[in-house]
Order: structure tokens, then sequence, then C-alpha cells
């Protein structure tokens, strides 16, 4: 059981080009949710979702895409990067809306 | 307004004494639940404790207990015996909906 799995750990991306954060789970949690941590911000939700098929927006959502074709899996794209979206990303999970949610250890990026 | 607020953004303790994080919240949903996470210098998110809006009795788990003052719409953190390893950084979550709200954080030092 690894729980919450990301990739890559850390990146480095040139302003305009595109990537993908992957995060995966395998507890057959229902849950899954991106946030980015800014020093003195705290975390804040990019996107989240409620199960395969179903995504929403979180509070910070402009610049990334997401999509949720299985339970387990749920990319963070980034079209066009840029210098703002340099922070620490997070994916959690969680069995259900209510229940605590598991993060994954987090990607660095820094877009130059 | 914020949804969570954490006034204290770095906290000292003796060795073996209890400390008191403070955290309040701000929502008018009847049902929420409200969290808490350590993170190490390492980076990782450690869930502690969870307590739900209806739940009567303070959340204990160990040495980490949340005093849940639902009319004053706060839910601190009382961490008993603190150790060494409690050295962190301290964040107050809360589900509201299916969007979830940290606070700023709250760094704990604690001292031999």
């Amino acid at each position: 059981n690894a729980g919450v799995t990301q990739t890559p750990k850390f990146q480095v991306l040139k302003t305009g080009q595109s990537m993908t954060l992957q995060c995966a789970q395998d507890m057959n949690h229902e849950y899954m949710s991106w946030y980015r941590q800014d020093p003195g911000m705290g975390l804040r939700l990019i996107h989240y979702s409620v199960g395969a098929g179903i995504t929403d927006q979180g509070e910070v959502p402009n610049g990334y895409n997401v999509s949720r074709s299985t339970t387990e899996d749920f990319p963070l794209r980034l079209l066009s990067a840029a210098p703002s979206q340099t922070s620490v990303y997070f994916c959690a999970s969680s069995y259900a809306r209510l229940e605590t949610q598991y993060f994954g250890p987090g990607t660095r990026l820094l877009v130059l | 307004a914020q949804k969570i607020t954490q006034t204290q953004p770095g906290m000292f303790v003796q060795e073996k004494e209890a400390v008191t994080l403070d955290c309040t919240y701000d929502t008018s949903d009847q049902s929420y639940g409200l969290f808490w996470y350590k993170q190490p210098s390492s980076g990782e998110m450690i869930f502690l404790i969870y307590q739900g809006s209806y739940d009567e009795q303070n959340a204990t788990e160990g040495r980490y207990s949340l005093n849940f003052q639902k009319a004053r719409k706060s839910a601190n953190l009382v961490i008993s015996a603190s150790q060494l390893g409690d050295s962190a950084m301290y964040f107050c979550a809360m589900r509201e909906g299916n969007q979830f709200y940290f606070g700023t954080g709250t760094s704990l030092t604690v001292i031999p």
C-alpha cells in the first residue's frame, strides 16, 4: 500500500512550457485534490475531484487543468507555465468528502 | 474574509510542557470538518486530528487534543508533554462542502 504518490519530486520549467504533475493513490479513495503551498500563505486548493469523471475548481484554479479518468489517478496540467506558478504542489486523497485527507510527498516546481 | 485564521505565526514551548495553538474558522454551514496537520522541515503533511461539526466531545489522539468551541468558532490544538520532535509547522484546516481551506500555519519550536 503506497498511499499517495507524486511525480516528479522536483521540476524546473521555462516560462511558457507545459507539463503534467502526476498523482496516484492505491487506497480506492473517491476524493482527490491538488494544492499549492506558497510561503506565508498555507495551502490553497487548486482543483478537486469527487470521483472518476467529476472535477471542479478550488480557490486558485487559473492556469491549471485536471482530469480524472480513473479512481487512482489525478494529474495536474500546466498548459503554459508562468513564474507565478513557482510553488510546492501537494496532491491529497480521502475516502469520502468529510474524511481525513492524506497527502503525497509534494512536487517542488520552479518556473524561470 | 478568511475561512481559517491562525493568529500565532510562531510559538515556543519548553520540552514536557503543554502548548495550545489557536485556530478560528468562519462558515455558515452546519456540517463541516476541522483538521490539524503537522508539517516538519522535511515537508510532508502529517494528519494529526479531526473534529466533525456534529461531534459533541472534543477529539483526542494520543498527546493531541482539539478544543472545539462551536459557538466561538474555534478549534484549538493542544499538545501535551511537548517533545523535541514536535518542532514543526502546524496547520489548521476546514472542509466546507467540497472545498478545503487551510490557515497560514503556526511554527512551533520546542526548547530543550
